[in-house]
């Protein structure tokens, strides 16, 4: 079955202080992992996607990277519109989307 | 591109209404579209995948017949919600994408929040 695992739960930062967001995975073959930004009181908002092992992707001040295991969002001096619900979520080709809890992210001016 | 959008965004209504919530892809043809739910602060949960021109796969535990589906054309997908009642409250999230095995990503309506009093 496969399953989606992300950490922390919650995140405050400082504006301009950079972190990372962890995305542990376990997939019956990877075909897809997507990272998407939701707003309370809106459906979430693409922002990547990365295929294989060793991919990077990158847009403004983040960048999304994968391993065989885990995907990292990287937010480089984050400010308070980077505040949202940042979900990870993977495809295997057999079902649906399956989609980790997100992490709530709030940074502070 | 990739735009999906869902009407209503918000519906109040009295128990025992049905109402209808409508799911559109604008710029793309979406042979596959999924129906979520979201509770306050919590992840999304899929109650059903629709396929245009077939019958939708429900999740376990999702009533079908409380939550009617028709994917009736490619940019095209309604929930019905039938004899609301107050436990049905909630954020209802819909998404489509070119088809069921294709790995491009999912995009999402900006949701619905239905409310029975």
């Amino acid at each position: 079955e496969d399953q989606v695992t992300q950490s922390p739960e919650a995140l405050r930062l400082q504006e301009g202080e950079s972190s990372s967001l962890n995305c542990s995975y376990t997939v019956s073959g990877l075909r897809g992992l997507f990272w998407y930004r939701q707003d309370p009181g809106k459906g979430p908002e693409f922002l990547f996607t990365l295929y294989s092992a060793g991919e990077e992707k990158e847009k403004e001040r983040l960048k999304a990277t994968l391993t065989k295991k885990e995907s990292f969002l990287h937010i480089t001096a984050p400010k308070p519109e980077d505040s949202a619900t940042y979900l990870c979520a993977v495809y295997s080709g057999n079902t649906p989307l399956v989609f980790g809890k997100g992490t709530r992210l709030s940074v502070i001016a | 591109g990739a735009v999906v959008s869902q009407h209503p965004s918000w519906v109040i209504c009295k128990s025992g209404t049905s109402v209808k919530i409508e799911c559109r892809s604008l710029d793309f043809q979406a042979t596959t579209m999924f129906w979520y739910r979201q509770f306050p602060k919590q992840s999304l949960m899929l109650m059903a995948t629709s396929n245009e021109g077939s019958k939708a796969t429900y999740e376990q535990g999702v009533e079908k017949d409380k939550f009617l589906i028709n994917h009736a054309s490619l940019t095209l997908s309604t929930l019905t919600v039938t004899s609301a009642h107050p436990e049905d409250s909630s954020f209802y999230i819909c998404s489509a994408k070119p088809g069921l095995f294709s790995n491009q990503p999912q995009h999402f309506g900006d949701g619905t929040r239905l409310s029975i009093l």
